[in-house]
C-alpha cells in the first residue's frame, strides 16, 4: 500500500531558488494538506485542499502555493526560496466522511535553503 | 486561532511501566482530537482519536481521556515498551473539521 508519498526526500536549494514538492496519494481522499516542521516543533499547516480545484490557506501560507488538479496530487511550490524555509514538510491526506478526518501523512522532505 | 500545547516537553519511564501524556487545548469548539506518534526520521502516524462527546476511548495499550472542563487531554500508554520510544503529538480540529493544530509534542524516552 503506497498511501501518501512525497518527493524529493532531501533537498538542498539556494537562496532565491525556486522548487516544487510532489505528493500524491492512491487512497481517493478528499481532504489533502501541507505541513512544516521545525526542529522540536510541532506541525504547522501550510495550505490545504478539501477537493481537487479547491485550495485554502492554513497558519503559515506565506512563502507557498499550491494547487489541486487532480484528486491524487497536491503539489506545494515555492517560489524565492528563504533561509526561514528550511524545515521538514510533510504532505498529508484524510477521507473526511462524517466531519471525522484521521490524518495520513507521508515520509516527509527535508528541505535546507542555504 | 486553535491554540494546542503540552504540559511536558519530555518524559521518562521505565520499561513496563505506564507513561501519561498531557496536552491543553484552548478552544472549547473543538469536536475531534487525535493522537500520533511521530518516530525519529518518520511522518506521524495515527495512534488513537477521540470526538468531544466521549470522555474516554481505549485502544490496544493506549487510553485517551478528554476533560472538556478544563480543555484537557491525555494519552495512556500501558505497559510502556523500548518501541515506544517517540514523540507524541496531540491534534485537535477546528470547528470545520477542516484543518488539524498540532502541538509542539512531548518526547518519550523508555528506560529498560
Amino acid at each position: 500500500n503506497a498511501g501518501v508519498t512525497q518527493t524529493p526526500k532531501f533537498r538542498i536549494l539556494k537562496i532565491g531558488q525556486s522548487m516544487t514538492l510532489q505528493c500524491t496519494q492512491d487512497m481517493n481522499h478528499n481532504y489533502m494538506y501541507w505541513y512544516r516542521q521545525d526542529p522540536g516543533m510541532g506541525l504547522k499547516l501550510i495550505y490545504y485542499s478539501v477537493g481537487a480545484g479547491i485550495t485554502d490557506k492554513g497558519e503559515v501560507p506565506n512563502g507557498y502555493n499550491v494547487s489541486r488538479s487532480t484528486t491524487e496530487d497536491f503539489p506545494l511550490r515555492l517560489e524565492l526560496a528563504a533561509p526561514s524555509q528550511t524545515s521538514v514538510y510533510f504532505c498529508a491526506s484524510s477521507y473526511g466522511q462524517g466531519g471525522v478526518n484521521t490524518i495520513y501523512f507521508g515520509e516527509g522532505s527535508w528541505l535546507t535553503v542555504v | 486561532g486553535e491554540s494546542v500545547g503540552l504540559h511536558l516537553p519530555t518524559l521518562s519511564v521505565q520499561e513496563g511501566d505506564n507513561s501519561i501524556i498531557n496536552c491543553a487545548y484552548s478552544n472549547s469548539a473543538s469536536d475531534y482530537f487525535i493522537w500520533y506518534k511521530q518516530e525519529s526520521g518518520k511522518g506521524p502516524q495515527f495512534i488513537i482519536d477521540i470526538r468531544s462527546n466521549m470522555d474516554k476511548r481505549q485502544g490496544q495499550r493506549v487510553t485517551v481521556l478528554l476533560n472538556k472542563t478544563v480543555k484537557h487531554l491525555s494519552l495512556q500508554i500501558a505497559a510502556t515498551q523500548p518501541g515506544d520510544s517517540a514523540v507524541y503529538f496531540c491534534a485537535e480540529s477546528g470547528p470545520d473539521f477542516n484543518k488539524f493544530y498540532f502541538g509542539s509534542g512531548t518526547k518519550l524516552n523508555v528506560k529498560p
